[in-house]
């Protein structure tokens, strides 16, 4: 069931154009940072991750971008499709640190 | 492959019952957690468990109880629920590197 704030920050695109999901994290000392998706009555789901010593990396359709002088973290979905409408969470984690830190999220609309 | 599961899917219960969720994963992975997802609070982590025997608070453990006996299981008992224990419960697990998280599906939860 939907269990997700009503009040998350929204993204509404049109099917086949990119998405940028925007996230800032707290932690200067955070060197680990993961995406999850989360679809309707699903868990959240991993996407991708990137270290500190890296300010980009890509996947299949999905890029991270990261910058540690502002502390900030992208996702940047590239043709988007129905199928990734969910909400997104940017998570931080200091290496070893047993707490994940998650984002409010953002939520993501596809118009067919 | 399995992968990690929780149990019951949904629940309802009344004020100062006790009540267990369970969840199991097949991978043995190290570490195990759960977390509360609410509206407004997004995903905050209640306790984890480093391996067995070994457990710890997260950030909102008041009222709730875990236990570790074997690797693959991790079971969540609320006590005495209350009403503002009504949330959506997710078990997650990764390696000993705590890196990116696996989620179970969540059990939905209503104390009434």
């Amino acid at each position: 069931g939907e269990s997700v704030g009503l009040h998350l920050p929204t993204l509404s695109v049109q099917e086949g154009d990119n998405s940028i999901i925007n996230c800032a994290y707290s932690n200067s000392a955070s060197d680990y940072f993961i995406w999850y998706k989360q679809e309707s009555g699903k868990g959240p789901q991993f996407i991708i991750d990137i270290r500190s010593n890296m300010d980009k990396r890509q996947g299949q359709r999905v890029t991270v971008l990261l910058n540690k002088t502002v502390k900030h973290l992208s996702l940047q979905i590239a043709a988007t499709q129905p199928g990734d409408s969910a909400v997104y969470f940017c998570a931080e984690n200091r290496n070893g640190g047993f707490k994940t830190i998650f984002g409010a999220g953002t939520r993501l609309f596809v118009k067919a | 492959d399995a992968g990690i599961t929780q149990s019951p899917r949904y629940k309802i219960t009344e004020t100062g019952r006790q009540v267990t969720l369970m969840c199991h994963q097949t991978w043995s992975h190290s570490y195990m957690f759960w977390y509360r997802q609410d509206l407004g609070h997004g995903l905050r982590l209640i306790y984890y468990s480093a391996a067995a025997d070994i457990t710890d608070k997260g950030e909102v453990p008041d009222g709730y109880v875990v236990s570790r006996s074997k690797t693959e299981n991790f079971p969540l008992t609320l006590e005495s629920a209350t009403r503002s224990q009504t949330s959506v419960y997710f078990c997650a697990s990764t390696t000993a590197n705590i890196e990116k998280l696996f989620f179970g599906s969540g059990t939905q939860l209503s104390v009434l």
